[in-house]
């Protein structure tokens, strides 16, 4: 399974950017890179995710560079309902294959008033 | 919509005992998965169900098991438990196991503490 790194913590100030970055040097051209944050008392919840192309959504944009052997996920305007232990995973793509997830340490991200 | 259901939230259970944990997947998802988080360990994958077949088991000793229903509810068991089976265990639920682009929703969670 191929893995990912991320700093164990980061800070931010409320209402700014925050980019938060993940290394995955092992990703095969099938991995997906997702992203999760889980908040505190509650389980993971879902980001965002994408293969090769920058992705939007409401919550998030998630930059992958153009090798793909790091990725960036970008939150616009950080709230204090943002901090949390953001995720990065990388999910197989090759149907038939487990859908397991494979959760690493995580950054945590701290927002300051 | 109704999201991923969990039961019961908290439990205390004694060294030696069984304990049962149930998940109630969103309306349409097939696919149901198990993830133990521990402070030491972090979350850790346990098993994996689609169409009441087990598709993928994480390391994990014979005393975990799971099964799901034709309804797609799934339960996992926990015998003779040890002070380290205290955890948080996960249930996320997704529409099948094997796309890569797959999302899986959670739930809140078990609570479970063993003395």
């Amino acid at each position: 399974d191929a893995k990912t790194t991320q700093p164990n913590s980061m800070e931010s100030n409320e209402e700014e950017p925050v980019h938060l970055p993940c290394n995955h040097s092992t990703i095969s051209g099938t991995d997906y890179i997702h992203w999760y944050r889980q908040l505190p008392s509650q389980g993971p919840e879902y980001v965002i995710h994408g293969l090769t192309s920058n992705v939007n959504n409401r919550m998030a944009s998630l930059a992958i560079a153009e090798d793909r052997k790091s990725s960036t996920l970008i939150l616009h305007r950080a709230t204090l309902r943002d901090a949390a232990v953001y995720y990065c995973i990388l999910r197989d793509g090759i149907p038939g294959n487990t859908g397991k997830l494979i959760f690493g340490q995580g950054t945590t991200l701290q927002v300051k008033p | 919509k109704a999201g991923v259901t969990q039961t019961p939230r908290y439990l205390i259970k004694t060294r030696g005992q069984q304990v049962t944990l149930s998940c109630s997947p969103i309306s349409g998802h097939r696919s149901v998965s198990w993830y133990q988080q521990t402070p030491g360990q972090g979350l850790q994958f346990l098993f994996e169900y689609f169409s009441e077949t087990q598709r993928n088991k994480g390391n994990f000793p014979g005393r975990f098991s799971g099964r799901q229903f034709s309804n797609s509810r799934s339960e996992m068991n926990v015998s003779t438990l040890e002070l380290g089976d205290s955890a948080l265990y996960l249930c996320a639920s997704s529409r099948d196991f094997s796309s890569g682009a797959n999302v899986l929703t959670f739930g809140a969670g078990s609570r479970l503490t063993v003395l």
